[in-house]
């Protein structure tokens, strides 16, 4: 049973770029969360997709954007990028309605 | 508003000593969930315990115990006969209606 799954591992882009990354959850798992860790932080949640809507975002800017697909596979998308937004980015998934969640190993993002 | 404070930034303790490490949390709700996770160097958050805000049963697995307590909004996390493999970053972290706030963690090291 594969767990939740991110891609790239790595990602190194300038300000002023933009970035997509991905997310697979785990097996049976419908909902993702994503969460932005700054070096030496706890995460910070940006926002939750269900059912390929949006179902909360914490305080984030609209320059932080998400999708969910049919097969619950999700994507976050930021636009012109800070130095600011260099952290580990990671996502979880869990089951509509239950509150564990499975974290993925996280994608780092570096930003020159 | 939710918050969750892990007072201490860093511990370091001899291998097979005992660690407690603390979180206090603060919530306006009745209903919430706390967790506990464990981030090793590789960066993954790794789930240990869910406890919902009915039930103040601690609960013990192995050498991890936990000691949840409503009415100084605590729920602290012990290690007994502490090992090198602990050695990492604990985050408590505090859920209501799909809004998860994480603590600043606790760095865990265990020197030999």
């Amino acid at each position: 049973d594969a767990g939740v799954t991110q891609s790239p591992t790595h990602l190194i882009k300038t300000r002023g770029q933009q970035v997509t990354l991905r997310c697979s959850p785990k097996s049976g798992h419908d909902t993702v969360s994503w969460y932005q860790q700054a070096l030496g932080q706890g995460p910070q949640f940006i926002f939750q997709y269900y059912e390929e809507e949006e179902r909360q975002r914490g305080n984030f800017p609209d320059r932080f954007s998400g999708h969910q697909f049919p097969n619950y596979s999700s994507e976050l998308n930021v636009n012109a990028l800070l130095l600011g937004d260099s952290a580990l980015y990671l996502c979880a998934s869990s089951l509509p309605g239950v509150n564990e969640q499975f974290f993925g190993p996280g994608t780092r993002l570096t930003v020159l | 508003a939710q918050k969750v404070t892990q007072a201490q930034t860093e511990i370091s303790v001899v291998e097979k000593e005992d660690v407690t490490l603390d979180c206090v949390y603060e919530t306006r709700d009745t209903t919430y969930y706390l967790f506990w996770y464990k981030q090793p160097p590789s960066g993954e958050l790794v789930f240990l315990i869910r406890r919902n805000s009915f039930d103040e049963q601690n609960e013990i697995s192995g050498r991890y115990s936990w000691n949840f307590q409503k009415s100084t909004s605590s729920f602290n996390f012990t290690i007994t006969a502490s090992q090198v493999v602990d050695s990492a970053v604990y985050f408590c972290a505090l859920n209501n209606n799909n809004d998860m706030r994480f603590g600043a963690g606790t760095r865990l090291t265990v020197k030999p």
